[in-house]
């Protein structure tokens, strides 16, 4: 069976501070590594998805997420957030065999 | 493309009344999934389904009731409305197979039960 795990409930920054969001799962076979953002009171939005070729993936506002198979990770990374950042991330996986499981969440709160 | 479309975006409910949520997606996506997010929580899987005839039990099952007759409809009934039940509600969709897609979301149903 898969899990994903993330690893911090919430993270606060400082505006243009670098951030962190850690993510990582257990799978036995290849697998499918995705990264949403909820807005507040807003539904879910894709932001970036690695599902085979290169392992670092990018997102159109800054983001990025390297898979690592050797560690099952797949951290979300931004070198410098902005106050519109403010959102949470979930991290899911799934499978060319299985549903999708979504990890608890991370609250990234920015501080100006 | 529609995606994935959600009715209503708004209800409210008595105690003991029932409703149907209503989720239709036209990417001919065999997974199909309802879920449920109370305030400041993650997602709770409610039910899921790999293709129409399919259903099975996710995380949260109780109360609710699911079917899929058909690739694009995937409906959750609410029997006997309870205040627990008060939460907002998502459906979504995927494509699960060699080279699989993410989850597709529709915008949500916010549910009050008073």
């Amino acid at each position: 069976a898969q899990s994903v795990t993330q690893l911090d409930s919430q993270v606060p920054v400082f505006e243009e501070a670098p951030v962190e969001l850690r993510c990582n799962y257990s799978s036995s076979v290849s697998v499918y590594l995705f990264w949403y953002v909820q807005y507040p009171n807003q539904g879910l939005q894709l932001l970036l998805k690695y599902l085979s070729g290169s392992t670092l993936v990018e997102s159109i506002n800054g983001f990025e997420a390297e898979f690592n198979k050797s560690q099952t990770s797949f951290h979300l990374r931004k070198p410098s957030v902005h106050i519109s950042d403010t959102a949470e991330y979930f991290c899911a996986v799934s499978s060319s065999a299985s549903k999708i499981i979504f990890g608890s969440g991370t609250r990234l709160s920015i501080r100006p | 493309n529609a995606g994935v479309t959600q009715t209503p975006k708004f209800r409210i409910l008595k105690i003991g009344q029932s409703m149907t949520l209503q989720c239709t997606q036209d990417m001919n996506h065999n997974y199909m999934y309802w879920y449920r997010q109370d305030p400041g929580m993650g997602l709770k899987l409610i039910y899921y389904s790999v293709g129409a005839g399919i259903t099975d039990k996710g995380e949260v099952p109780n109360g609710y009731n699911v079917s899929r007759s058909t690739t694009e409809d995937f409906p959750l009934r609410l029997e006997l409305a309870a205040p627990s039940q008060t939460s907002v509600y998502f459906c979504a969709s995927s494509y699960t197979g060699q080279g699989g897609t993410e989850a597709f979301f529709g915008q949500g149903t916010r549910l009050t039960v008073v």
